[in-house]
């Protein structure tokens, strides 16, 4: 299983961009790299997922590096409810085990 | 649609005792997974099933199973509980478009005393 690095945490103004990076450098050719939240109390949520394309949807943008080792997760304007444990995770098509670090604690202020 | 429900959401039992927890996925999602999560150990994998069918297990002991029904409903049993069984048991589904995105429920919080 790929391990991922991640800062333990990160704050960032409301209304301001929130940039979460992740470093997964051995990651497999087969994983993708998936990110999710867990605000407090509340299981897990998904938020994007990429192979090697920048991807975007209405949560958040994701940036791969060129060679996947690393990956950034952007939330274009923060809000306070985005305050939440932030986890990248690999995952291999068709495995369905999610295995989170200890994630990005980021706190919005106002 | 209705989300991923999990019953109950709360439960406290003491040690030796056994307890079962259940898992609605979304309709139409035939994948659900299971999840402990303590401050210590984070989220780790307990077992994922498919159609009735276990296709994937982490590293825990037999004191912990699961089932799958025809429904797709799951439920989980952990026996002879032990205190560091206290934990947050999540639950998720997936579905075959999205497949790699599970949807996780609020988890059951169980205390064991």
């Amino acid at each position: 299983d790929a391990k991922t690095t991640q800062p333990p945490s990160m704050d960032c103004a409301e209304g301001r961009a929130a940039n979460l990076p992740c470093n997964h450098s051995t990651i497999s050719g087969n994983e993708y790299v998936y990110w999710y939240r867990q605000i407090h109390s509340q299981g897990p949520q998904y938020i994007i997922h990429g192979l090697k394309n920048n991807e975007t949807n209405e949560m958040a943008s994701l940036i791969i590096t060129e060679d996947r080792k690393s990956s950034t997760l952007i939330l274009p304007h923060a809000t306070l409810r985005d305050t939440a444990v932030y986890y990248c995770t690999p995952l291999a098509s068709n495995t369905g085990k999610l295995i989170f670090g200890q994630g990005t604690t980021l706190q919005v202020k106002p | 649609k209705a989300g991923v429900t999990q019953t109950p959401r709360y439960l406290i039992k003491t040690r030796g005792q056994q307890v079962t927890l259940s898992c609605s996925p979304i309709s139409g999602h035939r994948s659900v997974s299971w999840y402990q999560q303590t401050p210590g150990q984070g989220l780790q994998f307990l077992f994922e099933y498919f159609s009735e069918t276990q296709r994937n297990k982490g590293n825990f002991p037999g004191r912990f199973s699961g089932r799958q029904f025809s429904n797709s409903r799951s439920e989980m049993n952990v026996s002879t509980l032990e205190l560091g069984d206290s934990a947050l048991y999540l639950c998720a589904s997936r579905g075959a478009i999205s497949y790699n995105e599970q949807f996780f429920g609020p988890g059951t919080r169980l205390t064991v005393l």
